[in-house]
């Protein structure tokens, strides 16, 4: 069975300031990793995605997420963050067959201080 | 391009009344999802149908029931909906390695 857990509900950051949201994932099989932003009283949005290749992917708004097979994390990064940038973020994993079952973490609150 | 649509936004059910959320995606994804959101809880997988006919069940499905009308369409329905069901829900398309595509959600409470 896959899970996914994000340790750190809450991340207060000031902004310009780097920021690392952590994600750990248990599979006993290969997964397929993803990065979902949500702003208030909006559905999800797809940031990024690690499918196969190289384990850096990153987004077109300046974050990027390292997927790290020995240590099973996809922990997301960007090195200057933006007021805009204040939201929840949800790490999701899926199996790489069959169904395309997406599990999520429990989410972490990003909140970018002035 | 619309992607998917959930009606309605929001929703009061008192305790013991039904209900039917809908969903509808125009991307032709063969995977449809609902999901949950509670606070503190992140999202929840309700049910899901890998491709038109088939449905399954996923970690909550206690208290729902979900038809793949046809490849656009799959809707949950509450039979006798509780206040342990108040949330805020989602529906979501998939197809192969693209992703999951979310829906706005719908913001149900049961009283």
């Amino acid at each position: 069975a896959q899970s996914v857990t994000q340790l750190d509900s809450q991340v207060p950051v000031f902004e310009e300031a780097p920021v690392e949201l952590r994600c750990n994932y248990s599979s006993s099989v290969s997964v397929y990793l993803f990065w979902y932003v949500q702003y208030p009283n909006q559905g999800l949005q797809l940031l990024l995605k690690y499918l196969s290749g190289s384990t850096l992917v990153e987004s077109i708004n300046g974050f990027e997420a390292e997927f790290n097979k020995s240590q099973t994390s996809f922990h997301l990064r960007k090195p200057s963050v933006h007021i805009s940038d204040t939201a929840e973020y949800f790490c999701a994993s899926s199996g790489t067959s069959g169904t395309y079952k997406y599990i999520f973490g429990t989410g972490t609150r990003l909140k970018v201080l002035a | 391009n619309a992607g998917v649509t959930q009606t309605p936004k929001f929703q009061v059910l008192k305790t013991g009344q039904s209900m039917t959320l809908q969903c509808a995606q125009d991307m032709n994804h063969n995977s449809m999802y609902w999901y949950r959101q509670d606070p503190g809880m992140g999202l929840r997988l309700i049910y899901y149908s890998a491709s038109e006919g088939t449905t399954d069940k996923g970690e909550v499905p206690n208290g729902y029931n979900v038809s793949r009308l046809n490849k656009r369409e799959f809707s949950l329905r509450l039979e006798s909906a509780a206040p342990s069901q108040t949330s805020v829900y989602f529906c979501a398309s998939s197809e192969a390695l693209r992703g999951a595509f979310f829906g706005q959600g719908t913001r149900l409470t049961v009283v």
